[in-house]
């Protein structure tokens, strides 16, 4: 079974500072995907970023950037620039060979940009 | 992009009465779609997964007899909460999968459910 851990509950960070966010997992598959998904004060589930395990590349969008270390099964997310709009709960969730496979879920990171 | 609309974004309803919520993919074919239930500040805990056509999967501990769940098309999925008590107020989310890379997991809005 795969485990997905955010160890940080809770954080908070300066508008335009930069914060990153932890992730890590457990699995034994070596094909699979990992996604960082944000869940705003609306609770409408966006999609971050996602990163596919076979590219090494790190993924990134805009300001959003991973860390992704495949050995380490480490998945941190990177948000530039950080904005008042970035206050949300992050979730990091993990899915082996995409599709129809149920994503497992960290317990998420409560993420607030202070003016 | 893949849209999936889920209604209604809030219902309060008696107990012991039902209340279905429906989730459509709007522009793509739902292969599969997952329910899931949130509690406050807490993560997306899933109830079961649902292919079109098929009995769904419930995961363990999950009554299947009080939240029916059926996927009778491509393109809607409902979950009905039966007989529905105090302690089943939540947050529902249902999450659509066309079983490609091409649209990823699409998330409906949610519904926040009141059983007074």
């Amino acid at each position: 079974a795969q485990t997905v851990t955010q160890s940080q509950p809770e954080m908070s960070v300066q508008e335009a500072e930069t914060v990153t966010l932890s992730c890590t997992y457990d699995t034994s598959e070596n094909n699979y995907y990992l996604f960082w998904y944000k869940q705003p004060p609306s609770r409408q589930m966006i999609l971050v970023i996602r990163q596919e395990a076979y590219k090494q590349q790190n993924a990134t969008e805009n300001r959003f950037s991973v860390n992704f270390q495949k050995a380490a099964k480490s998945f941190s997310l990177k948000i530039s620039d950080s904005q008042l709009g970035d206050t949300a709960m992050y979730f990091c969730a993990f899915v082996p060979n995409f599709g129809n496979e149920k994503l497992t879920f960290g317990t998420g990171t409560r993420l607030t940009i202070i003016p | 992009g893949a849209v999936v609309s889920q209604h209604p974004s809030w219902v309060i309803c008696k107990s012991g009465t039902s209340v279905k919520i429906e989730c459509r993919s709007l522009d793509f074919q739902a292969t599969t779609m997952f329910w899931y239930r949130q509690f406050p500040k807490q993560s997306l805990m899933l109830m079961a997964t649902s292919n079109e056509g098929s009995k769904a999967t419930y995961e363990q501990g999950v009554e299947k007899d009080k939240f029916l769940i059926n996927h009778a098309s491509l393109t809607l999925s409902t979950l009905t909460v039966t007989s529905a008590h105090p302690e089943d107020s939540s947050f529902y989310i249902c999450s659509a999968s066309t079983g490609s890379s091409a649209y990823g997991y699409t998330f409906g809005s949610g519904t926040r459910l009141t059983v007074v």
